[in-house]
């Protein structure tokens, strides 16, 4: 059963302190996503990468938000320093192909206090 | 640029009566299309999707969409609603090589 791969799938820190959350694609894949869901702002794409090459980052901000895909296995999305504003429910997406369907991880659920 | 319009946050209906979900979008080029259905705590599901071909689109657990390119239209629907169909539902937009822009989401209540 392929599925999105999340983990953590909660986690809780302190402001200021570096969070990692990682996501394993389905296999085969070549697109990822990473999306932020919010109940003020909904959900908001972060970046998306395809072939493992950054294609759209727009959404996210760049002094504390960095996403990379070390390899077509893994991809990162780090946050470094934490604030109370990024507590939201992080979710990666995984496709085949630029217009295809996204397939979605259950998400990790960031408490930054 | 393209974008994805949900009327209507919140959407309640009794068990039983027609659920119709309302998304409008905006493309400059041909759009895909979809719905998702997220459940409480879990991430996106893929309920149908159009690309070309057949305007009326059959998903999962009984709903379709149907896509009227002169209304900009891809309003979800299901005939008779049921208690566990209670969860947010997504319209995406995805036009060629840009990425897949979601809506703001409705929340559907079904009550008993």
């Amino acid at each position: 059963d392929a599925r999105v791969t999340q983990t953590p799938r909660h986690k809780v820190t302190e402001m200021g302190q570096e969070v990692t959350m990682r996501c394993q694609p389905i296999l085969g894949h070549n697109t990822v996503f990473w999306y932020r869901q919010t109940m003020m702002q909904g959900l908001e794409l972060l970046a998306y990468f395809r072939n493992r090459a950054p294609l759209d980052d727009s959404g996210m901000p760049k002094d504390r938000f960095s996403a990379e895909m070390p390899d077509a296995t893994l991809a990162t999305l780090k946050i470094q320093p934490s604030e109370p504003r990024d507590s939201a429910v992080y979710f990666c997406a995984s496709g085949w192909d630029q217009r295809t369907e996204a397939f979605f991880g259950q998400g990790t659920r960031l408490t930054v206090v | 640029a393209q974008s994805v319009t949900q009327l209507g946050s919140h959407v309640s209906v009794s068990e039983g009566a027609l659920v119709l979900l309302r998304c409008n979008y905006s493309s400059s080029v041909p759009p895909y299309l979809f719905w998702y259905v997220q459940y409480p705590n879990q991430g996106l599901q893929l309920l149908l999707k159009y690309t070309t071909g057949a305007t009326l689109v059959k998903g999962i657990n009984g709903f379709e969409a149907e896509f009227k390119k002169s209304e900009t239209s891809f309003h979800l629907t299901k005939p008779s609603a049921h208690m566990s169909d209670a969860a947010e539902y997504f319209c995406a937009v995805q036009t060629g090589a840009n990425n897949l822009f979601f809506g703001t989401g409705t929340r559907l209540t079904v009550i008993p």
